[in-house]
């Protein structure tokens, strides 16, 4: 167990549709990254967030965005849902910069 | 720009063998490389990371790795194979776009231990 939550495990939707992945750091990490993981991209980057601020974008498309709130949790929204976005979605959590990521259980999203 | 090459897609090696799953990478600036092994349906496990130091790495579950500049590569590696290291492992390289720290994963190397 590495300490990160993700919710809910998994979530089948429809296309066009609007979903939110939550994710809880581990105690005391103050930054989260969020990666997508499929079979045709592998693990890519999304976006990470360092104690409520955006710190850095990867290969997010404009229907999705996130957030972190005070209390360091992160949300995750995907909108306008495609059948290419079905995926998994991890949620990790680090405390500084140059360590290692820890990485929740993920939420595996089924766009029908 | 920051990458990873993972040359092997599918490494396979018999109980009890010492096992190696290659990693290459490229990055400007001093390299911050990890590996993490995901078993199925389940996240990524942070196993080990160089930062600096000794080019000798250990990790988790008796795995170490060996960083090699010249070559630039950070080979995982274990003297002798289980069949429970039969999982997907990732080489990553930390972002070097400075502020950042998020990661650049190889498209995994599947190991398989024979019994």
């Amino acid at each position: 167990d590495s300490g990160v939550t993700q919710t809910p495990k998994h979530l089948i939707t429809a296309t066009g549709q609007r979903v939110t992945l939550r994710c809880s750091p581990r105690s005391g990490d103050l930054s989260v990254y969020w990666y997508q993981q499929s079979l045709d991209q592998g693990l890519q980057f999304l976006i990470q967030y360092y104690n409520g601020e955006e710190r850095a974008k990867g290969n997010i498309l404009e229907r999705f965005s996130a957030q972190q709130f005070p209390d360091l949790h992160s949300e995750l929204n995907l909108s306008s849902l495609e059948l290419g976005d079905s995926a998994l979605y991890f949620c990790a959590s680090s405390v500084g910069l140059g360590n290692e990521q820890y990485f929740g259980p993920g939420t595996r999203l089924t766009v029908t | 720009a920051q990458s990873v090459a993972q040359p092997e897609d599918q490494v396979n090696v018999a109980e009890g063998n010492p096992l190696t799953v290659k990693c290459t990478y490229s990055v400007s600036g001093n390299p911050y490389l990890f590996w993490y092994v995901q078993y199925p349906n389940r996240g990524l496990q942070f196993l080990l990371k160089y930062i600096t130091g000794d080019n000798l790495v250990k990790g988790s579950y008796g795995f170490e790795a060996e960083f090699n500049k010249s070559q630039t590569s950070f080979h995982l590696k274990k003297p002798s194979a289980l069949v429970s290291d039969s999982a997907l492992y990732f080489c990553a390289v930390r972002a070097d776009q400075t502020g950042a720290n998020n990661l650049f994963f190889g498209t995994g190397t599947r190991l398989t231990v024979i019994p």
